[in-house]
């Protein structure tokens, strides 16, 4: 079965500092997703990592994919309040990827202050 | 494009009642899927569909039901409503295996 951990699940951070969320997987998968969800909001995508090594960027915002170490990683550079949200990580199981279905993580909860 | 729609926002059930939540897309995407997530929780599949006519059950299927008879439209059933069924409730939509897009949740409330 299929696990997803994130860590930390809670990060406080001061604006301008720098952090990284881990996403740590348990079985095969050449897919990992990463979400923004903003409170009582709904799921936003962020990145799409389909391959070992992927790595992309967007703003303050970089992920990265080692699937040999079932490892994603989502750096923060700089951070502004605007990035206070949940993040999650989730993961398509290579078994059965025809489907698509998607296994979350329990999500890391940002809160950047000024 | 309105992209995933869902209806309705908001909804309060008593224990024992049925309802359906909408689900419609307008991207023509094959897939789509049904999530649950709880108060500080990911989400959780409860069914899919690869297309009209193929629905398949997720992680948390019991209690629910789906059906697709359409490209656009994913429903899900409950039958029987239980108070662990209070949660918020995600469609999403995807074209194969391609990024998940998802409707703006319905929050249900079993009392």
């Amino acid at each position: 079965e299929l696990k997803v951990e994130q860590n930390p699940l809670f990060l406080s951070m001061q604006e301008g500092k720098n952090y990284t969320i881990y996403c740590n997987y348990s079985t095969t998968s050449d897919r990992l997703y990463w979400y923004r969800q903003d409170p009582g909001k709904s799921l936003e995508s962020l990145f799409v990592l389909l391959s070992n090594g992927a790595v992309k960027q967007e703003g303050r915002l970089m992920a990265s994919l080692d699937t040999k170490a079932r490892l994603s990683t989502l750096h923060i550079t700089a951070a502004v309040h605007d990035l206070s949200a949940t993040y999650f990580c989730a993961v398509s199981p290579s078994v059965g990827g025809a489907t698509n279905k998607l296994i979350f993580g329990t999500g890391t909860l940002l809160a950047v202050q000024p | 494009n309105a992209g995933v729609t869902q209806t309705p926002k908001f909804r309060i059930l008593k224990i024992g009642q049925s309802m359906t939540l909408q689900c419609a897309q307008d991207m023509n995407h094959n897939y789509m899927y049904w999530y649950r997530q709880d108060p500080g929780m990911g989400l959780k599949l409860i069914y899919y569909s690869v297309g009209a006519g193929i629905t398949d059950k997720g992680e948390v299927p019991n209690g629910y039901n789906v059906s697709r008879s359409t490209t656009e439209d994913f429903p899900l059933r409950l039958e029987l409503a239980a108070p662990s069924q209070t949660s918020v409730y995600f469609c999403a939509s995807s074209y194969s295996q391609y990024e998940q897009f998802f409707g703006p949740g319905t929050r249900l409330t079993v009392l």
